[in-house]
């Protein structure tokens, strides 16, 4: 299916465990993206990635770790999960960086306990 | 840091009746876009504004820019139950930082059959 996909929709972890979301996308967009969307906050940028093996970082990148090896995919690492943690997290792709639309994916929510 | 503010936080109004939405923002941009969140969904694009633009049109849609004062709004004329959503404002900011859009906060929006 084309689109974009993440995968899991739901997680519960533990304090102190890593844990990996997955994202997908079928565009071959250049711009993937990780946000993550909390109550009082709205949606801030965690990383980015302009292309494969180009990442950096976005407001709040601190605890989180991501790669991009293949172009259609962009996995978020949280290497040892705080309560902090706890969010709903957004994928998004663009074919660009100036004047595109970003095609954001189901979201997963993450629940650190 | 946010860059764009949503104004109201909330509205709720009859089926049929127009729905205002603002949106401010602190620095200059090259565009600033609409999306569209159903409960526990990801993100929709609604409508992309260029920061030379002034107006833009879609179906129900129209939103206004104004650059001079750092704002825009999103009117959904004869609104629908199927409008219940929050909006959300981003922008793409210029002169530099990460790329990637930044959010506001949202408005979320009930429409009362």
């Amino acid at each position: 299916d084309a689109g974009i996909t993440q995968s899991p929709r739901y997680k519960i972890t533990e304090t102190g465990r890593q844990v990996t979301l997955m994202c997908h996308q079928t565009w071959s967009h250049s711009y993937m993206f990780w946000y993550r969307q909390d109550l009082g906050h709205g949606l801030r940028l965690i990383y980015y990635s302009a292309a494969a093996d180009i990442t950096d970082k976005g407001e709040v990148p601190d605890g989180y770790v991501v790669s991009r090896s293949k172009t259609e995919n962009f996995p978020l690492t949280l290497e040892s999960a705080t309560r902090s943690q706890t969010s709903v997290y957004f994928c998004a792709s663009s074919e660009g960086h100036y004047n595109t639309e970003a095609f954001f994916g189901q979201g997963t929510r993450l629940t650190v306990v | 840091s946010q860059q764009g503010e949503e104004d109201p936080q909330a509205l709720s109004i009859q089926e049929g009746e127009n729905a205002t939405m603002n949106c401010s923002y602190k620095t200059s941009i090259n565009n600033l876009q609409w999306y569209r969140q159903n409960s526990g969904r990801g993100l929709v694009h609604l409508i992309l504004i260029r920061s030379n633009e002034r107006e833009k049109h879609s179906g129900r849609l129209r939103v206004t820019l104004d650059t001079s004062k750092k704002s825009s709004s999103l009117l959904i004329t004869a609104s629908r139950a199927a409008d219940t959503a929050s909006y959300f404002c981003a922008t793409d900011a210029s002169g530099g930082g990460a790329d990637g859009l930044t959010f506001g906060k949202g408005t979320h929006l009930i429409i009362q059959p």
